[in-house]
């Protein structure tokens, strides 16, 4: 099974810096690899597929980066919706899928 | 709109089974992967597998296997998760969640479905 981790596992910083999200597979997944975010309550909201492609309505200021193993989500400059809990998932060993353990993303 | 329309919540005893649906609306249900995940109270997404509507066809989490079954009725749109001999650990929301073969990622959720396994 491939494992992800994701790093860090908190991260806290305020609205309007940059944050750097890092996903780490055990084993090369190629560009099968996508991010998403969860608030308390809800359902995850899939931000990034493919590695770097963004999903239908998702903002410019989050992008995705990598392929291989190491794995990037980046948000240009932080709103106060932003702050949650982001996860990776690959799909590399079909039907196989597996989720990284979340960064959570507080304000400072 | 698309959405994926998940049954309510369910108290089962340790030893049951439970079986959650998902109905799918907005788009066509054959066309699109069911993919179904958990979560513990406090904890991260886990991933249980998946079906293709399509031709039935599912795939297991190994962890799962033996105790999960996946099924769809097309004439109504919905697919079923169905897990079996429960146990406390198994007490999570279950989400459906739709999927596609060509490309990574989970573009529809279900609301989620809270099961309960309590004595």
């Amino acid at each position: 099974e491939i494992v992800l981790t994701q790093s860090p596992a908190t991260l806290s910083l305020s609205p309007g810096e940059r944050a750097t999200l890092s996903c780490r597979a055990s084993q090369s997944v190629s560009s099968y690899l996508a991010w998403y975010q969860q608030k308390p309550g809800q359902a995850p909201r899939l931000l990034i597929y493919d590695a770097s492609n963004r999903a239908t309505g998702i903002p410019a200021r989050f992008s995705g980066s990598g392929s291989g193993t190491d794995f990037t989500l980046t948000i240009s400059s932080l709103e106060p919706e932003d702050f949650a809990v982001y996860y990776c998932q690959q799909r590399s060993n079909w039907p196989g899928i597996t989720f990284g353990q979340g960064t959570r993303l507080e304000i400072k | 709109q698309v959405q994926l329309v998940q049954s309510g919540a369910e108290v089962k005893k340790p030893g049951a089974s439970v079986k959650v649906s998902c109905k799918a609306s907005g788009y066509t249900f054959t066309s699109y992967d069911i993919n179904w995940v958990r979560q513990a109270t406090g904890q991260g997404l886990e991933w249980m597998g998946w079906m293709n509507p399509n031709s039935g066809n599912t795939g297991y989490a190994q962890k799962f296997q033996g105790r999960v079954t996946m099924t769809r009725n097309t004439s109504i749109s919905t697919a079923y998760m169905e897990l079996s001999s429960l146990r406390s650990e198994d007490t999570a929301v279950y989400y459906c969640a739709r999927g596609s073969a060509f490309s990574t990622g989970m573009d529809v959720w279900g609301q989620g479905t809270t099961v309960t396994v309590s004595s």
